[in-house]
């Protein structure tokens, strides 16, 4: 069975401070991609990063980073100098790319950004 | 700025009517998700598409749901008759299926009540 499991129900850290959240995953196949999406209190879902599995180095997008560990099944997410603006729920998502293609999505972080 | 465009963005509604969600996929995109998240269940995926024929609508109760791509442009998901355990937020989410890994790209949702 495929799964995302995200420990952290919420989070909180203090603007311009660096925040990580933890996503791990299970999955059989060779062939998989991860994702973050962030959904801010208007509910709408953002693509934060994705990360091919068969890429070693770890995406980045501006003040977002991720930690791929394939081996440990490990994808955590890196906030450096946190906005207000990122305030929102968090979900780390795998897609895997077989025979059942579709999004496995974690319950999400909700994470607040404190001024 | 090319986006997913949902209708209606907020819906209520009493038990027992039919409802009815639209969504507009970006041009071009072959692949359509339908997603209700709930703070119970979290996201779930109903149905989606892919060059407008359903490949998966294992997540979506086929005795009220119902969900149909009359076109390339226009998703639609119904329900009939609506329950109050259906009050949910809907996302319609697109993507281009070449690449399995491709980013989707969800709308702004659509806020349905029931009462």
């Amino acid at each position: 069975a495929q799964t995302v499991t995200q420990s952290q129900p919420e989070m909180s850290v203090q603007e311009a401070e660096t925040v990580t959240l933890s996503c791990t995953y299970d999955t059989s196949e060779s062939n998989y991609y991860l994702f973050w999406y962030k959904q801010p209190p208007s509910r709408q879902m953002i693509l934060v990063i994705r990360q091919e599995a068969y890429k070693q180095q770890n995406a980045t997008e501006n003040r977002f980073s991720v930690n791929f560990q394939k081996a440990a099944k490990s994808f955590s997410l890196k906030i450096s100098d946190s906005q207000l603006g990122d305030t929102a729920m968090y979900f780390c998502a795998l897609y895997n790319a077989g025979n059942n293609r579709k999004l496995i999505w974690g319950l999400g972080t909700s994470l607040a950004v404190n001024p | 700025d090319a986006r997913v465009t949902q209708t209606p963005r907020h819906k209520v509604t009493e038990m027992g009517q039919e409802v009815t969600m639209r969504c507009q996929p970006i041009l071009g995109h072959n692949t359509v998700f339908w997603y209700r998240q709930t703070m119970m269940q979290g996201l779930e995926l109903l149905a989606y598409f892919r060059n407008r024929a359903p490949l998966d609508d294992s997540g979506m109760p086929k005795d009220r749901f119902s969900a149909e791509m009359p076109d390339a442009t226009l998703a639609t998901l119904k329900i009939q008759p609506s329950e109050p355990r259906d009050s949910a937020v809907y996302f319609c989410a697109s993507g281009q299926g070449v690449d399995p890994g491709n980013t989707i790209y969800f709308g702004e949702g659509s806020w349905l009540t029931v009462v």
